[in-house]
């Protein structure tokens, strides 16, 4: 089945360090892939959309200058904290959306997941 | 935008019981509807899906109903075992062509042995 490799799975640093977090698709091409944030005990908020080869869509509320989002590649995606502070804190999450499959519906498939940690 | 709303947060069950979790979404053009089980710190393993086209789909002890008129769906389980235990999220497809899923806010299962 298709796997998306989410890297690191846990980061700990200072605050004011940025930190990279990659998203792969292994075995299929992504064209779009999803970045979440999720906050213990709490639902998975979509930060951004990233898309292949042009500029990310984030939601509302999102700072982009502080979620830089670069999707040069149909296999990876990298999420950028930049200057991360405790708030900063969560558990980061990426999906990808099987490009070559037909049809609109297809699932997402999810990686395992960051655990950022700025103290 | 697509709002979803997911009820009940909590639920409690005894082994061998069902349990149901519902949901309701705003945008009438939504048109795909998975539903994502997340055992404490792991990644959202999608269990079902259903698309506009259908109103109910089965697999085994897992079942989904679409009421698209009513823009719910629910998500149903029976004879369930502990290892069901976990959180549930459904979500929904907006009618754009972003392809993003909106979530909603998570029931937290519990099977008692």
């Amino acid at each position: 089945g298709a796997v998306v490799s989410q890297h690191p799975s846990r980061v700990i640093c200072k605050s004011g360090t940025s930190v990279k977090i990659e998203c792969r698709s292994l075995d299929f091409q992504a064209t779009t892939m999803f970045w979440y944030r999720q906050f213990p005990k709490q639902s998975l908020m979509l930060m951004a959309t990233s898309n292949e080869g042009s500029k990310a869509t984030y939601e509302q509320g999102v700072e982009k200058d502080k979620f830089l989002i670069n999707h040069a590649s149909l296999t990876l995606s990298t999420l950028t904290v930049t200057s991360a502070h405790p708030e900063d804190s969560s558990f980061y999450i990426c999906s990808a959306r099987d490009s070559d499959r037909l049809g609109s519906n297809q699932p997402q498939h999810f990686g395992d997941g960051t655990r950022l940690s700025i103290l | 935008g697509e709002n979803v709303e997911q009820h009940p947060s909590t639920l409690s069950v005894q082994e061998g019981d069902s349990a149901v979790i519902k949901c309701t979404y705003s945008d009438s053009a939504s048109n795909y509807f998975p539903w994502y089980k997340q055992e404490l710190g792991k990644r959202p393993q999608l269990i079902i899906d259903i698309r506009s086209n259908v109103g109910e789909k089965k697999d085994q002890r897992i079942a989904v109903t679409l009421n698209k008129t009513a823009k719910h769906f629910s998500l149903h389980i029976t004879e369930t075992q502990p290892e069901d235990s976990a959180v549930y999220f459904c979500a929904a497809r907006g009618g754009d062509s972003s392809y993003k899923l909106i979530f909603g806010s998570g029931t937290r299962l519990l099977v008692r042995p």
